[in-house]
């Protein structure tokens, strides 16, 4: 079956330590999203890539950073996380011009 | 500031009976809204979309009515199953694809 992976699924990290969230897509599709959930609270765009090209939002803080290194693979790298980042991580992906997203089960991260 | 409100955070309703999951929004530009369903454990799940050109748009038990001058939509589930106790989210998208997410109902049927 088509789908999106993330692992893990459970990660723990501490204060200030680099962690990379990887993303894999088996869908063929050319736009990946990585969406921040933090407790009760709504899923929260961080960046988007389209084909190659790297969106970044407004607000999403410098902490956090993405690479894609093929149209399958998409990571999400937290340079020093606070105890602020703790969240689920989603990632999704979609056909570019398609308004539905298609998404993983999602990592949930704990700073400790 | 939230730009699309689900101000209810939980619904219970009996197993046959209809749910009614209501969702506002503040931004008319964007004109595509879609409902996601999300299980415990796993990521949310497409379940059914209206264009704004619309006012409903039916798929099996699930309808979604859009009443744009209201700024309002809602999602109908009849008859409800137990198998539909999830969270659902409302989201709004647009010209760019991104969703904006509604913070999620959760929804409990009762055997």
């Amino acid at each position: 079956d088509a789908m999106v992976i993330q692992n893990p699924r459970y990660q723990v990290t501490q204060f200030g330590k680099p962690v990379t969230l990887s993303c894999s897509q088996t869908l063929n599709h050319n736009v990946m999203y990585w969406y921040q959930q933090k407790s009760s609270q709504a899923p929260k765009l961080l960046f988007h890539y389209y084909d190659k090209d790297f969106n970044n939002e407004a607000d999403t803080p410098d902490n956090f950073q993405s690479r894609r290194p093929n149209t399958s693979f998409c990571f999400l790298d937290i340079r020093s996380p606070g105890l602020g980042d703790a969240a689920m991580y989603l990632c999704a992906t979609s056909r570019g011009g398609r308004y539905e997203q298609y998404f993983g089960p999602g990592t949930r991260l704990t700073v400790t | 500031d939230q730009q699309v409100k689900q101000n209810s955070p939980s619904l219970s309703v009996q197993e046959g009976r209809i749910s009614i999951l209501n969702c506002d929004y503040t931004n008319s530009m964007f004109d595509y809204f879609l409902w996601y369903k999300k299980y415990p454990a796993e990521g949310p799940t497409f379940l059914i979309s209206i264009s704004s050109i619309k006012d409903k748009n039916e798929d099996g038990r699930f309808t979604v009515f859009l009443n744009k001058s209201a700024k309002h939509l809602s999602l109908h589930i009849v008859p409800s199953q137990p198998g539909d106790s999830a969270v659902y989210f409302c989201c709004q998208t647009g010209a760019n694809s991104k969703l904006t997410f509604g913070k999620g109902i959760t929804l409990s049927v009762r055997p």
